[in-house]
């Protein structure tokens, strides 16, 4: 079945960027979205963006624009978020998911906490 | 950006009672293609979220079949028909229509 497996927790200091990849397995990586959605500590969950693996196509929630980046290499079935001028507002876990279109996340990854600290 | 608003915040059911979360979107979430992008999430305690109901209405895979999600345009509901100890965490509805936005979350407990 579909698997997301994500790369491990990371420590920044504020104004550092920060890459987290996410590999698929288990399906066609084309035929699905790869989502980003992210939790800050005792908070709610709140979506950063999305890939189109086929495309390349990207849309990005308007409070990231201009410092969160997705792409995809199609070789490994790997997607990638790249967050830049990190502050403490930052700190949260993680998520890709994948989805039909921009709609039902069914498969998760398991999160990766980031944590922005001078 | 659509907002989504949900009632209420937390919930404390007893085992085999039944219990209802609403959902309320900023404009309506019917696509001109007939869909309805409206979907449901259970984030148990210490995991990552997982689907329950996708497209208002359509249950995920493996999901209970005391969950039905219900609802069109603007209102939409999520109900257990007879709550479990695993429904213990905190639900989210998300909206699919224009990007994607969630509401702030509704904590179940028992």
């Amino acid at each position: 079945q579909a698997q997301l497996v994500q790369s491990g927790a990371e420590v920044k200091r504020p104004g550092a960027s920060v890459r987290v990849s996410c590999k698929a397995s288990g399906y066609t990586f084309t035929s699905y979205y790869i989502h980003w959605v992210r939790q800050a500590p005792g908070q709610g969950l709140e979506w950063v963006g999305w890939i189109n693996p086929k495309s390349g196509g990207v849309n990005y929630a308007q409070k990231f624009h201009g410092r969160v980046t997705v792409t995809r290499d199609t070789s490994i079935n790997t997607v990638y978020m790249d967050l830049t001028s990190l502050t403490s507002d930052d700190t949260a876990i993680y998520h890709c998911a994948r989805g039909t279109g921009t709609t039902e996340f069914d498969a998760w990854g398991q999160g990766t906490l980031v944590t922005v600290s001078s | 950006d659509i907002v989504m608003t949900q009632s209420p915040l937390s919930l404390t059911v007893t085992p085999g009672e039944p219990a209802s979360i609403s959902c309320r979107a900023s404009q309506s979430l019917l696509h001109r293609n007939g869909y309805t992008y409206l979907d449901w999430y259970l984030q148990k305690p210490g995991q990552s979220p997982q689907l329950l109901i996708y497209l208002g209405s359509d249950r995920a895979s493996g999901a209970p079949d005391r969950f039905r999600g219900s609802g069109s345009g603007t209102d939409f509901t999520l109900q257990i028909s007879r709550v479990e100890a695993e429904d213990v965490g905190v639900y989210y509805c998300m909206q699919g229509l224009q990007s994607n936005t969630f509401g702030q979350g509704t904590k179940l407990e028992i």
